[in-house]
């Protein structure tokens, strides 16, 4: 069975700190894809970024950066630093690459709240 | 580019009101997905289109949720005789048949059954 485990249900941070948001994952699948997404205050859950597994290399997009570990099944996030509009609950969450459906598998998400 | 709508945004219902959500997707994605998220925790899977074919149903979706999606383009989900324990936020996403597998959401419609 596939599973998301975000074991941080909330973080507070002050503006300008660097935070990193915990996820890790289980599947029985060899080829699948992992996602974070962003739910503000509003509601509407937002892409951010997605990774597949059979490319494990770490990059950076602006003020985002994400660590992909296969061997220890997580797929960490990183804000550099934060602003106050990143507050929001993210939402790691896991599909199988080569089913039909893709559905997603979401985490039970990580509430973030930067103060001024 | 018009991203996924749905409508209503809210719904009020009493206990065992029949109600029928909208979901337009973003309209050149074949794959439509519906979603239900409570309070605290992380959008679950209820079904899923690819075109007009309805090819998965989460066992959560019992006999008094219908989904269509009749001519591939918009999809409705209507729940029957409504329950307090279907108050929740229902949420759609569409995606394209290939490519990207990433799923854009619409803003959800908030379902309160009194």
């Amino acid at each position: 069975a596939q599973k998301v485990t975000q074991a941080q249900t909330e973080i507070s941070v002050v503006e300008k700190e660097d935070v990193t948001l915990d996820c890790v994952y289980e599947t029985r699948d060899t080829t699948y894809y992992l996602f974070w997404y962003k739910q503000p205050p509003s509601g509407e859950l937002v892409f951010l970024i997605r990774r597949n597994s059979f490319d494990e290399q770490n990059e950076i997009s602006g003020r985002y950066s994400w660590n992909f570990q296969k061997s220890t099944s997580s797929f960490n996030f990183t804000i550099t630093a934060s602003q106050v509009v990143d507050s929001a609950v993210y939402f790691c969450a896991l599909s199988e690459a080569r089913g039909a459906t893709n559905k997603l598998i979401f985490g039970t998400g990580t509430l973030l709240a930067v103060q001024p | 580019d018009t991203g996924v709508s749905q409508d209503p945004r809210h719904k009020i219902t009493k206990r065992g009101q029949n109600v029928t959500f909208r979901c337009d997707p973003i309209s050149e994605h074949n794959r439509l997905y519906w979603y239900r998220q409570t309070l605290g925790q992380g959008p679950e899977f209820l079904t899923y289109f690819q075109n007009e074919a309805q090819l998965e149903k989460s066992r959560l979706l019992s006999d008094r949720f219908s989904a269509e999606r009749p001519k591939g383009s918009f999809s409705t989900l209507e729940i029957q005789r409504t329950e307090q324990g279907d108050s929740a936020m229902y949420l759609c996403a569409s995606s394209p048949t290939t490519g990207a597998p990433e799923q854009f959401f619409g803003p959800g419609t908030r379902l309160t059954v009194l």
